[in-house]
């Protein structure tokens, strides 16, 4: 699976929107991409993933760059119960493995 | 019901005990996963069940025991640890591999070793 690479961290103002970059310079075809996030001392929460286009659901919205090499993850208007560790992590689409790399560390301020 | 269940929550064990931590759901999902998380790092793959069948094993110690006895329930039985296996342990199901495979994460079972 490819790897990614993530700010160690990043802080954002409440009700403003939050962006987090991630690289993936060797993603195959056949790799999504997945954001999960894990709130302190809770199990990780699926957010978003996308192949080639850009998602958007009622957590977020995932723009990935059209040479697939890198993408953001966008928290439209951020929330003090945004604070947590955002992973972003790439998989090939027939394996079972999700392989979570060292994340962003995302503080809310309000 | 779209939750993974997980217990006991917390759970603290001698050297020479013998434990399990248990994880249940119930939405269909036929592959399971165990992950470890120590303080402050990313979680770490274990095992991965497949339709009850163990397909994955991360070079995992033999002091961790998996058990996937239906395709709801996944163990992970504990024996002969050391301190430095006190971590969170984490239990998660998907639906199958092929195509975008999401996982739902139970809340964790926090092991402390003495």
């Amino acid at each position: 699976d490819a790897k990614t690479t993530q700010p160690t961290s990043m802080d954002c103002a409440e009700g403003r929107a939050a962006n987090l970059p991630c690289n993936h310079s060797t993603i195959s075809g056949n790799e999504y991409v997945y954001w999960y996030r894990q709130i302190h001392s809770q199990g990780p929460q699926y957010i978003i993933h996308g192949l080639k286009n850009n998602e958007t659901n009622e957590m977020a919205s995932l723009i990935i760059t059209e040479d697939r090499k890198s993408s953001t993850l966008i928290l439209p208007h951020a929330t003090l119960r945004d604070t947590a560790v955002y992973y972003c992590i790439v998989r090939l689409d027939s394996s079972y493995k999700l392989i979570f790399g060292s994340g962003t560390r995302l503080l809310v301020r309000p | 019901d779209t939750e993974v269940t997980q217990t006991p929550k917390h759970l603290v064990m001698g050297m020479t005990n013998k434990k399990s931590l248990k994880c249940e759901q119930h939405m269909g999902h036929r592959a399971m996963y165990w992950y470890k998380q120590k303080a402050k790092k990313p979680p770490e793959l274990m095992f991965v069940y497949s339709y009850e069948k163990l397909s994955i094993n991360e070079s995992v110690p033999s002091r961790f025991s998996p058990e996937c006895p239906n395709s709801s329930l996944l163990n992970l039985h504990l024996h002969a640890l050391q301190p430095e296996d006190s971590a969170l342990y984490l239990c998660a199901s998907s639906p199958h591999s092929s195509g975008a495979n999401v996982l739902t994460f139970g809340a964790g079972s926090r092991l402390t070793v003495l």
